[in-house]
């Protein structure tokens, strides 16, 4: 079956670094990957839509200076968020199809982001 | 804009009980509905729905839609506390040609069961 791996699991940073969030398709290429955020037993919010070699389409209300997206190959999607604030804590989830006919919306593991 | 609303939004129930969960929505160029379940961590795949009145099954869950009410249900029969979980109902755009676009999600029910 399809498997994304999301990469790191979880990371603690500093206030004011940038953090860098991978998120690979293992057997598939996903022309399009996108980028959710989640707080404590609420649902997934979107936060951008990203297409291989083409600049991320960013939900209303998510900075795309903020929160950086790079899918420069069917296989990877990055997501970094730069200068991070403790309100940028939270839990990011990256998903991708194939995006011809249907094969589901496979989703990574997640990635826990504490700053401090 | 598309539109998904879960209902309720946390339920509390016993081992042996029997939940039903609920889904509607407003979708432009409907294709399809789907339903996730989230513990931990990704969301588990469980259903997708495209066709009213059929139902789907997988164990002790269940679900249908309906396209005349734009709503779905999900079943879970004969509760244990490994379903306590985050249910999740998600629609997905259609893109262009039969390419799948973003998802819609709803708010999603908190479902915890005690033994």
């Amino acid at each position: 079956g399809a498997v994304v791996s999301q990469h790191p699991s979880r990371v603690i940073c500093k206030s004011g670094t940038s953090v860098k969030i991978e998120c690979r398709s293992l057997d598939f290429q996903a022309t399009t990957m996108f980028w959710y955020r989640q707080f404590p037993k609420q649902s997934l919010m979107l936060m951008a839509t990203s297409n291989e070699g083409s600049k991320a389409t960013y939900e209303q209300g998510v900075e795309k200076d903020k929160f950086l997206i790079n899918h420069a190959s069917l296989t990877l999607s990055t997501l970094t968020v730069t200068s991070a604030h403790p309100e940028d804590s939270s839990f990011y989830i990256c998903s991708a199809t194939p995006g011809q006919g249907y094969y589901g919306y496979t989703f990574g593991s997640g990635t826990r982001l504490t700053v401090v | 804009e598309d539109k998904v609303v879960q209902s309720p939004l946390s339920l509390v129930v016993h081992e042996g009980d029997t939940v039903t969960l609920n889904c509607s929505y407003e979708v432009t160029n409907f294709r399809s509905l789907l339903w996730y379940k989230q513990e931990k961590k990704a969301p588990t795949f469980l259903f997708m729905l495209t066709s009213s009145g059929i139902e789907k099954k997988s164990g002790r869950l269940s679900s249908i839609l309906d396209k005349k009410e734009l709503s779905s249900i999900l079943n879970i029969t004969a509760t244990q506390t490994g379903d306590s979980a985050i249910y999740l109902c998600a629609a997905p755009q259609r893109a262009g040609g039969t390419s799948y676009g973003k998802l819609t999600f709803g708010q999603g029910t908190i479902l915890t069961v005690h033994p």
